[in-house]
């Protein structure tokens, strides 16, 4: 399964909002209704950490403000208003398979 | 405290071997998932190899299959990743990362530091 991210590059203004495409080249719904789509942020000179599994739940200290949705092959994650410590690279994984995959990953940066 | 910390990197010759180990902390080891991922220099993160709970699961990305192997070891609560003929497309920062506790892997949420794996003569 392929996983495309857009855009690669988000320049962004403190306060605006933010939103990353990911689709994949097949479906991530599973039987059981689940649809397997992750996103990481990994900021810069660290480990990825986990934001977003299952499409849309945030995971364990995730600030509302990021959100995910989308089902089957497109999905999206938002960020209602980027501040500086969101800048980094943002990358959406499926595991409905194996071998799972992630997309290129977005950069993010504040303008 | 709960966290993984990977350990073995180095640099190794190509054809060569090399063994990763991740330790594990602050969590009950054998219920969760563990896995492997890799990122080389500047480039984005790429998915290695997965465990289930019990090891019965294994999967791997298919330039690796037949040369790395990983495993784990609940009862000393360690993720290994045994690499072999190594390439200079192997060299990388490789990520031990945990999964769920569930019967699919769903999301990693806990990941090492990583340690670095440079293939070069």
């Amino acid at each position: 399964i392929v996983m495309t991210q857009s855009p690669l590059s988000l320049p962004v203004t403190p306060g605006e909002p933010a939103s990353i495409s990911c689709r994949s080249s097949q479906s991530l719904l599973h039987s059981n209704e689940y649809n397997y789509l992750a996103w990481y942020l990994q900021k810069p000179g660290q480990s990825p950490q986990l934001l977003i599994y299952l499409a849309s739940n945030r995971a364990s200290g995730v600030p509302d403000r990021f959100s995910g949705s989308g089902s089957g092959t497109d999905f999206t994650l938002k960020i209602s208003k980027v501040e500086a410590a969101d800048v980094g690279v943002y990358y959406c994984m499926h595991t409905v398979q194996t071998p799972y995959s992630f997309g290129q990953g977005t950069k993010l940066e504040i303008k | 405290e709960v966290h993984v910390v990977e350990s073995g990197g180095g640099l190794v010759q190509p054809g060569g071997s090399l063994r990763l180990s991740c330790g594990a902390t602050g969590f009950t080891f054998n219920t969760f998932w563990m896995t492997w991922v890799r990122q080389a220099p500047g480039k984005g993160l790429e998915w290695v190899a997965s465990i289930n709970q019990d090891g019965s699961e294994i999967s791997y990305m298919y330039s690796v299959k037949g040369r790395f192997t990983i495993s784990r070891d609940n009862a000393r609560r360690s993720l290994s990743l045994q690499m072999r003929s190594l390439r200079a497309e192997d060299t990388a920062v490789y990520f031990c990362a945990r999964g769920s506790e569930m019967s699919f892997a769903i999301a990693f949420d806990l990941w090492g530091p990583g340690t670095m794996v440079t293939v070069s003569s």
